[in-house]
């Protein structure tokens, strides 16, 4: 089945560091991914939308400057969190699909990032 | 985008039949409807997906109406392992769509 990696899968570091996020497709090619952002017993909140090599697509609320996008081959998309602080403390998980197929194809989603900043 | 609307928890016992209904009075007719289940500290995990009728995989079964606007995820059989939040999504990504995640039903298998 269809494997999206996603690494690191835990960040501990100091507020005003910036940190990157892979997100990888292992075995198909990922036209679109997207970023979630997911704060404890809640639901997952689409962060944003990136299509390959396009300028991602961002949610009402969420800062583009913060939350840097970039989507530069079929297979990786990366999220950097710039100078974090900790109320950017989240568990962040990606997701791919294949999409621009005829049938629609499912996302399949990373295994998340557990950032904290202190 | 279409909204979804769950229980949001439902407790059941080992060996029992879980059937849990998913609203989306407001499908359009690209969309599809999928059911992901999420244990925590996890990414979601992909179960089964439909556009109309019945579909069945080797882990669950999804019922959807003539009109689409509820769906309902069938696992049979359940054990402690499925103990985990289950959140079912309208759209279609094909479409240059996007999926938005409702609150989810959070299952409790006991023994």
């Amino acid at each position: 089945g269809a494997v999206v990696s996603q690494h690191p899968s835990r960040v501990i570091c100091k507020s005003g560091t910036s940190v990157k996020i892979e997100c990888r497709s292992l075995d198909f090619q990922a036209t679109t991914m997207f970023w979630y952002r997911q704060f404890p017993k809640k639901s997952l909140m689409l962060m944003a939308t990136s299509n390959e090599g396009s300028k991602a697509t961002y949610e009402q609320g969420v800062e583009k400057d913060k939350f840097l996008i970039n989507h530069a081959s079929l297979t990786l998309s990366t999220l950097t969190v710039t100078s974090a602080h900790p109320e950017d403390s989240s568990f962040y998980i990606c997701s791919a699909a294949q999409g621009l197929a005829i049938s629609n194809q499912p996302q399949h989603f990373g295994d998340g990032t557990r950032l904290s900043i202190l | 985008l279409a909204k979804t609307t769950q229980p949001i928890s439902m407790d059941s016992y080992e060996g029992q039949e879980v059937n849990i209904t998913c609203s989306h009075n407001n499908i359009a007719t690209n969309d599809y409807i999928t059911w992901y289940q999420q244990f925590p500290s996890q990414g979601p995990r992909f179960i089964i997906q439909g556009y109309k009728t019945k579909v069945t995989n080797e882990v669950a079964s999804l019922f959807i109406p003539a009109d689409r606007k509820s769906s309902t995820l069938s696992l049979p059989r359940v054990s402690l392992s499925d103990t985990a939040v289950y959140y079912c999504l309208v759209g279609a990504i094909n479409q240059g769509g996007k999926l938005i995640f409702g609150q989810g039903t959070e299952l409790s298998v006991k023994p």
